[in-house]
Parts: C-alpha cells; sequence; structure tokens
C-alpha cells in the first residue's frame, strides 16, 4: 500500500535554532500534502496543505513564516520550524491523500519536537 | 461548515467485550468519512472508510463501523475486544466534492477517544 515516510521521529533542538521535518512519499505520487500539529490528548489541528510546485496554503492562525513548507517535487515535501521556541514543541505529521486508493489518506508516523 | 463529535473522551471495557466508540458528523453535503488509530508517538493508522454503498464497513484488525444517515452517525464497534486495541481512536469527516470542486479537500478529524481493554 501507499506509505508516507516522515523523519526524524523526534528531534530536541535549542531555542531559535530551526528543525526540518521531511515526508516521503515511497511508492505514489503525493500531489497534495496536509501538515497537521496535535498537541497532548488533543486531536490532529490542521496547519498547511503543501500542492507540488506551488506555495502552500496556511490555515487561520498559523504563521507562514515561522511553519515554512517546501513541496519541491511529486515525492518530497518539507516542513521548517524556524526560530523553534518552547511552545512550538508538539507533535507534527503529514498525510497525503492517495487517489488510486478511493480517495484514502495515508499518514506518516509522526516526529515529536521538543524545544529546549 | 464540516465537523466531527467524538462524545467520549475515554472508553474502558473489559476484554472480550464488545466495544463501541461514537462518533457524529456534519457536512453540508454528502460525506466520507473514517475512523483511524494512533499509538503513543505514532501517526494514524487507517482502520475503515465508508465512501458508498453499503451501510456496515468493516476494516483492519476486526473493527467495523455502520453509516447511519439518519443518525448522522458512524460509531466503530468491535464484537470482542482485545487489550492490544487500548489506543486513541480518531473519526474523521471530508465532504464528498462535486464534480465542480476544486481544492485539497484535507480531512476533519474529531478530538479523539481513548480506548482501554481492561484484562
Amino acid at each position: 500500500g501507499a506509505v508516507v515516510s516522515q523523519h526524524p521521529s523526534w528531534v530536541i533542538c535549542k531555542s531559535g535554532t530551526s528543525v526540518k521535518i521531511e515526508c516521503r512519499s515511497l511508492d505514489f505520487q503525493a500531489t497534495t500534502m496536509f501538515w497537521y500539529r496535535q498537541f497532548p490528548k488533543q486531536s490532529l489541528m490542521l496547519m498547511a496543505t503543501s500542492n507540488e510546485g506551488s506555495k502552500a496554503t496556511y490555515e487561520q492562525g498559523v504563521e507562514k513564516d515561522k511553519f515554512l513548507i517546501n513541496h519541491a517535487s511529486l515525492t518530497l515535501s518539507t516542513l521548517t520550524v524556524t526560530s523553534a521556541h518552547p511552545e512550538d514543541s508538539s507533535f507534527y505529521i503529514c498525510s497525503a491523500r492517495v487517489r488510486a486508493q478511493d480517495d484514502g489518506y495515508t499518514f506518516g508516523s509522526g516526529t515529536r519536537l521538543t524545544v529546549v | 461548515a464540516q465537523s466531527v463529535a467524538q462524545p467520549e473522551d475515554q472508553v474502558n471495557v473489559a476484554e472480550g467485550n464488545p466495544l463501541t466508540v461514537k462518533c457524529t458528523y456534519s457536512v453540508s453535503g454528502n460525506p466520507y468519512l473514517f475512523w483511524y488509530v494512533q499509538y503513543p508517538n505514532r501517526g494514524l493508522q487507517f482502520l475503515l472508510k465508508y465512501i458508498t454503498g453499503d451501510n456496515l464497513v468493516k476494516g483492519s484488525y476486526g473493527f467495523e463501523a455502520e453509516f447511519n444517515k439518519s443518525q448522522t452517525s458512524f460509531h466503530l464497534k468491535k464484537p470482542s475486544a482485545l487489550v492490544s486495541d487500548s489506543a486513541l481512536y480518531f473519526c474523521a469527516v471530508r465532504e464528498v466534492p462535486n464534480p465542480t470542486q476544486t481544492g485539497a479537500n484535507n480531512l476533519f478529524f474529531g478530538t479523539g477517544t481513548r480506548l482501554t481493554v481492561i484484562p
């Protein structure tokens, strides 16, 4: 089946540094990738939608200059948390639509970001 | 607007007993409905989905869900719970797009229900 590989699975960084999270579609072309953020004991909140070759669409309240999304190819989308602060600590998950699977969605395994 | 409600934050059930995790939804048109399971520090794993057809949908690991249009519900069920079923369960909805609709149409998630199966 369609697989999205997300790396790293966890990262600890110092406040003020930047962190890049990668999501790769391994056996299909992901024209659209969704980026979610999940706080402890809460649901997934959509941050942005990225389309290959175009600018990402950010949800209201999400700072586009802080959460940089790049979707340069059909198999790779990246989320960069710039100048990270402790409040950015969260679980970040990417997801891609898999049209061949009758409108299914497949998710990455998530990245636990801790900013100290 | 689309929304999903999971009225129970926590469900406890004894091993071997049937389990139900509730979900109701709201969309302006017809829905695509999904159930996902999440284990600690992991991404979401697909369980099942309703797109069209038979209202009773069978999915992975013995789970099933019944689409009830009149009650706008899509409750997740399993006849006999296992301890290994203990996890966080998310219901999600997406409105069926019309042919002229463009855009990515992301999923809207409920707040999740933590299922604990007691040995």
